[in-house]
């Protein structure tokens, strides 16, 4: 089972909200990843998490806070977001992200929309 | 850093002819290379990847792709296409950024199977 799922599928928000995108993955990886996708452009990486641990976060704005609660869980905390943040939002993972054979799997995304 | 082009936006096929989705690769080192299909509004499916070995890889749905070390190039393809390829394919490439290892991906090339 290579599955990685996504909640919600679409959300729509003003730019005042607080809300959530979560991520589950029960294959055992060790490695979680979020990333942005805007239409008909390549996936932007985002942050990851190995061991459940931030390793890496592309310079995002603070208006996005990622959270790892458990090896299987990743959550994506949205807060003060603006227009130009609606996208796909994609959530993926590997076995543990170091090695150079690592294959990411990745979920189905939620569509956001910032009004 | 690694990096890899996709000199094609658009690619048309007619429905059972053969397939090519072009890819071009710049790495120092050893090449670690994929191929993800993304349908619409869906997250990205992993295809198949070169790791090492035969330069002739295969994956899901019938697509095959050729590594070529002497033209930096890993090319997907397919035998026969199906309406139902038509897609957005995007090659990848294993990169190591930062302290980390990452996946670069190109810029992606919508397959369009004409009936």
């Amino acid at each position: 089972d290579t599955e990685v799922t996504q909640t919600p599928k679409h959300l729509v928000m003003g730019m005042t909200n607080k809300k959530s995108l979560k991520c589950e993955q029960h294959m055992g990886h060790r490695a979680m990843y979020w990333y942005k996708q805007k239409a008909k452009k390549p996936p932007e990486l985002m942050f990851v998490y190995s061991y459940e641990k931030l390793s890496i976060n592309e310079s995002v704005p603070s208006r996005f806070s990622p959270e790892c609660p458990n090896s299987s869980l990743l959550n994506l905390h949205l807060h003060a977001l603006q227009p130009e943040d609606s996208a796909l939002y994609l959530c993926a993972s590997s076995q543990d992200g170091g090695a150079s054979t690592d294959t990411q799997y990745f979920g189905p995304g939620t569509r956001l929309t910032v009004l | 850093a690694q990096s890899v082009a996709q000199p094609e936006d658009q690619v048309n096929v007619a429905e059972g002819n053969p397939l090519t989705v072009k890819c071009t690769y710049s790495v120092s080192g050893n090449p670690y290379l994929f191929w993800y299909v993304q349908y619409p509004n869906r997250g990205l499916q992993f295809l198949l990847k070169y790791i090492t070995g035969d330069n002739l890889v295969k994956g899901s749905y019938g697509f095959e792709a050729e590594f070529n070390k002497s033209q930096t190039s890993f090319h997907l393809k397919k035998p026969s296409a199906l309406v139902s390829d038509s897609a957005l394919y995007f090659c990848a490439v294993r990169d190591y950024s930062g302290g980390y290892q990452k996946v670069t991906f190109g810029t992606g090339t919508k397959l369009q199977v004409i009936p």
